[in-house]
């Protein structure tokens, strides 16, 4: 099916440090989801955005619904090992049959 | 309370066996989703329950079988599986299937046909 680009596909990065994924389309969405899924868990919701240029934050993690609407991001600041995982953006059609379409996902590893 | 609960966690199945997987929630979500999880790779979403009835069936092959039997409850009836049906097996809820809807998964069910 359908995905979403999703940058960059992995990381490698050193605790403390910054973090930013992206995902972005050559379709408009109504609505985007981020979610952090650990080894053989299920994803966990982040943040979820419904419009153009929302800006969300939840602790260290911040997101922001592209004023495109063709695009999303999503931000970690001062990196923890905890934050190791595979994050997923998730992006809903505005007409249609409401299914989300998924990105790629960013593999996060944080050194300590 | 954002919880879905799944059942079991773990399953191996040969080839001829018939097992069902399932799924709970208890927050008044009216849609229920299945989805499967290859490593590394997305969920592939199978099934959309909408208000108990089935409303997307994604070309799933009949080997998989959901059933909603009420507002709180998932399954999905496995009979005659492959080896390559071997993934994990989210379930999801959401409070409607409609514009704007958030999904909120399970832990998911891990399979394993031998």
């Amino acid at each position: 099916g359908q995905q979403l680009n999703q940058s960059p596909q992995s990381m490698f990065i050193q605790e403390g440090e910054d973090v930013s994924m992206n995902c972005t389309s050559s379709s408009i969405f109504n609505t985007w989801l981020w979610y952090k899924q650990e080894p053989g868990e299920g994803p966990v919701l982040l943040i979820a955005l419904y419009k153009a240029g929302e800006l969300t934050s939840n602790g260290r993690l911040t997101a922001q619904f592209g004023i495109t609407r063709k695009d999303s991001f999503l931000n970690i600041s001062a990196s923890i090992p905890s934050d190791v995982g595979i994050y997923f953006c998730a992006g809903q059609p505005p007409s249609g049959t409401y299914k989300y379409i998924f990105g790629t996902g960013t593999r996060l590893k944080v050194l300590a | 309370d954002t919880e879905v609960t799944q059942t079991p966690k773990h399953l191996v199945m040969g080839m001829t066996n018939k097992k069902s997987l399932k799924c709970e929630q208890h927050m008044g979500h009216r849609a229920m989703y299945w989805y499967k999880q290859k490593a590394k790779k997305p969920p592939e979403l199978m099934f959309v329950y909408s208000y108990e009835k089935l409303s997307i069936n994604e070309s799933v092959p009949s080997r998989f079988s959901p059933e909603c039997p009420n507002s709180s409850l998932l399954n999905l009836h496995l009979h005659a599986l492959q080896p390559e049906d071997s993934a994990l097996y989210l379930c999801a809820s959401s409070r409607l299937f409609f514009s704007g809807n958030t999904i909120y998964f399970g832990e998911g069910s891990w399979l394993t046909v031998v």
